[in-house]
């Protein structure tokens, strides 16, 4: 069956330094793939779309990489700060004329000053 | 611009009770999403519409839920019987465009408690 991982455990980092999260997937072939930002007590709110035929895609301090090879889809923010905290899902989409997504259960960022 | 407006924010019922959640997705949108979370099995898609027809219901646990949307700006999820299995937070998103890759919006859900 199709799975989505995400790091289970929190991330925690240093402000100024860069956070990379991971989210791999197997049994899937996702044409694109959503990362979405989380805070407590609120929805999703989506940050960058990453398409199978990119390697890599920058949005300010974000950047995220997608190997379709090994699977993988890497986050990065760079000179992270303390707002930056919070929890990342990755979502993978399918080709095909429908916008569905299936999520992973997202890793928590925690960005101390 | 508004964005997804779930009602109510929190419910508390006990077991038995129907439940009924609400969603206005963003003007425009011709997507709609039902969600739910739980620290279990993360962010689950129930079903979603496309110009208010359901197109994917496979996420629908069991016939105690049901979705509808009568026109473009309103939904509702319905839980009847309630469970306390049933204690989540739901979700609604909506998003736009014809394409696949389309961002969804997401309200700031229905924390639902079933006693």
């Amino acid at each position: 069956s199709q799975k989505i991982e995400q790091n289970s455990e929190a991330l925690n980092i240093q402000e100024g330094k860069t956070a990379t999260l991971t989210c791999n997937y197997t049994n899937y072939s996702p044409a694109y793939l959503q990362w979405y930002r989380q805070d407590p007590g609120r929805g999703p709110v989506f940050l960058l779309l990453i398409r199978e035929n990119e390697k890599e895609k920058r949005k300010e301090r974000l950047k995220v990489t997608f190997d379709t090879t090994l699977k993988q889809s890497l986050f990065h923010i760079t000179a992270s700060q303390p707002a930056d905290s919070a929890t990342y899902l990755c979502a993978l989409g399918a080709s095909g004329g429908y916008n569905k997504l299936i999520f992973g259960a997202g890793t928590r960022l925690a960005v101390h000053p | 611009d508004a964005g997804v407006i779930q009602s109510p924010r929190h419910e508390v019922t006990e077991m038995g009770q129907e439940v009924t959640l609400r969603c206005k997705p963003i003007s425009g949108h011709d997507y709609l999403f039902w969600y739910r979370q739980t620290m279990m099995r993360g962010l689950e898609l129930l079903i979603y519409f496309n110009n208010n027809v359901p197109i994917d219901d496979s996420g629908m646990p069991e016939d105690r839920f049901s979705a509808k949307m009568p026109n473009a700006s309103f939904s509702t999820l319905k839980i009847q019987p309630s469970e306390p299995r049933d204690s989540a937070v739901y979700f609604c998103a909506s998003s736009s465009g014809t394409g696949n890759s389309q961002p969804q919006h997401f309200g700031d859900g229905t924390r639902l408690s079933i006693l």
